[in-house]
């Protein structure tokens, strides 16, 4: 069946550092990947979606790339802010819509 | 703009107590869906419904009803409340297609003491 994989629960980086979130899945299709965000005492919100002509999706300096062939869709910013401390969801979407257990990232001055 | 309303925002009630939680969206969206999202455990799909009158078993559905009324209108019943279901409860809606992502309320936050 469908499943989405977040290795890490919590990534904790010091402002500036790059950032790596990591992503896989497992589908019988070729799925649309999502990375959502939630901070705290809100709803998650939709950051990125994956393309189906290999675009790079970015929003708010983050970046992802699906990767067919690893079938990954890590989530990446060159240098974190502070702000950037939040909860992150992978997920994908066949028909119904699979979710990761999510990282929690927090970014220390 | 688009958006997803629940209501109540806070509900605490007692063991075995009956509890409704409403979700209304106006986006004209086909799929609306329900989690409960617990520390360490994620979003959990409840249940979901592709349109008015339909209702689809997610992955976590024990103890729980839920009733699509409208195209707009989903609610998730708890018929006999228990502690284990107190959680933070988030509807979303959208539409049809795989490259549709899901819009999310501001969620509930149930406790059941």
């Amino acid at each position: 069946g469908d499943s989405v994989t977040q290795t890490e629960g919590l990534v904790t980086l010091t402002e500036g550092l790059p950032v790596m979130l990591n992503c896989t899945y497992q589908s019988t299709y070729s799925p649309f990947l999502f990375w959502y965000v939630q901070h705290l005492n809100e709803a998650p919100k939709l950051l990125l979606k994956s393309f189906t002509d290999n675009k790079r999706p970015e929003h708010q300096g983050f970046h992802a790339t699906l990767h067919k062939s690893s079938s990954s869709f890590h989530l990446q910013k060159s240098s974190a802010q502070l702000s950037d401390s939040a909860l992150y969801y992978c997920a994908l979407r066949n028909n119904r819509i699979f979710f990761g257990d999510g990282t929690q990232l927090v970014v220390k001055p | 703009e688009a958006a997803v309303t629940q209501s109540p925002r806070n509900k605490v009630t007692v063991t075995g107590g009956n509890v409704t939680l409403s979700c209304r969206q106006t986006n004209s969206h086909n799929y609306m869906y329900w989690y409960r999202q617990d520390t360490g455990h994620g979003l959990r799909l409840i249940h979901y419904s592709y349109g008015a009158g339909n209702l689809q078993i997610g992955d976590v559905p024990d103890g729980y009803k839920a009733t699509r009324t409208t195209q707009e209108d989903f609610f998730l019943l708890l018929e006999l409340a228990s502690p284990s279901q107190t959680s933070l409860y988030f509807c979303a809606s959208s539409l049809r297609g795989d490259n549709q992502a899901p819009l999310f309320g501001e969620g509930t936050r149930l406790s059941v003491l």
